[in-house]
């Protein structure tokens, strides 16, 4: 089955304390993203991928790093995380068929951090 | 940078009514624009995908339209159920890498 799979699904941490949380699809796409969601703001890309070794930030990258050793994985990290980076992530990966993109996400990251 | 807004933020209806949900987007350079269903503290579920070139897309209840030069979409859904309740999103891809989001309408179908 294609699909984009995330873990863990839920947590919860302490502040400054480093955590990674890992992403990985199926179906070999190019391109991934990490968004944010926080209640009223919508989704917020973090960060993207265009291919192994080749990542750029979204609209809110501060505080978060990615990387992208391998095509069907895009982990994202928080170094010293903070109360702020509580919220909702998602990872998302892109089918791209000539002018035709869509996008699939996976089941998302209830991150917690006190 | 690309705006998206979704009006309005909540609405419930009585099961059996159509729901118009609207979004507007200020950039008209737009990939495509995606439909997308969440249930509460759940992922994203891809309903309907616009293409730049098109003017709408169906599948069984849903409808959608798109109006590139005023910057619009219009999801319909047909005879509403309660099962129908959930955050719909609509977001619009102006490059390769990236979706932008509106806040999302919340529907709620009473039985």
């Amino acid at each position: 089955e294609a699909q984009v799979t995330q873990n863990p699904r839920y947590l919860i941490t302490v502040t400054g304390k480093k955590l990674t949380v890992t992403c990985s699809q199926n179906m070999n796409h190019e391109y991934m993203s990490w968004y944010r969601q926080d209640p009223g703001l919508g989704l917020r890309q973090i960060y993207y991928s265009m291919n192994v070794e080749v990542t750029d930030k979204g609209d809110v990258p501060e505080g978060y790093k990615v990387s992208r050793k391998e095509k069907r994985n895009f982990p994202l990290i928080l170094e010293s995380p903070s109360p702020n980076q509580t919220s909702l992530y998602f990872c998302a990966s892109t089918r791209a068929t000539g002018a035709a993109y869509e996008q699939y996400f996976g089941p998302g990251t209830r991150l917690t951090v006190t | 940078k690309q705006e998206v807004t979704q009006i309005p933020a909540a609405l419930s209806v009585p099961e059996g009514e159509n729901l118009v949900l609207n979004c507007s987007f200020t950039d008209s350079a737009i990939y495509n624009l995606q439909w997308f269903r969440q249930d509460p503290g759940k992922g994203l579920t891809s309903l309907l995908l616009i293409q730049s070139s098109q003017r709408e897309q169906t599948s069984g209840r849903l409808n959608a339209s798109l109006d590139k030069s005023s910057g619009r979409s219009t999801l319909y859904i047909a005879a509403s159920q309660p099962g129908d309740s959930a955050t719909y999103l609509c977001a619009v891809r102006a490059n390769d890498y990236k979706l932008s989001f509106g806040a999302g309408t919340t529907v709620t179908v009473r039985a």
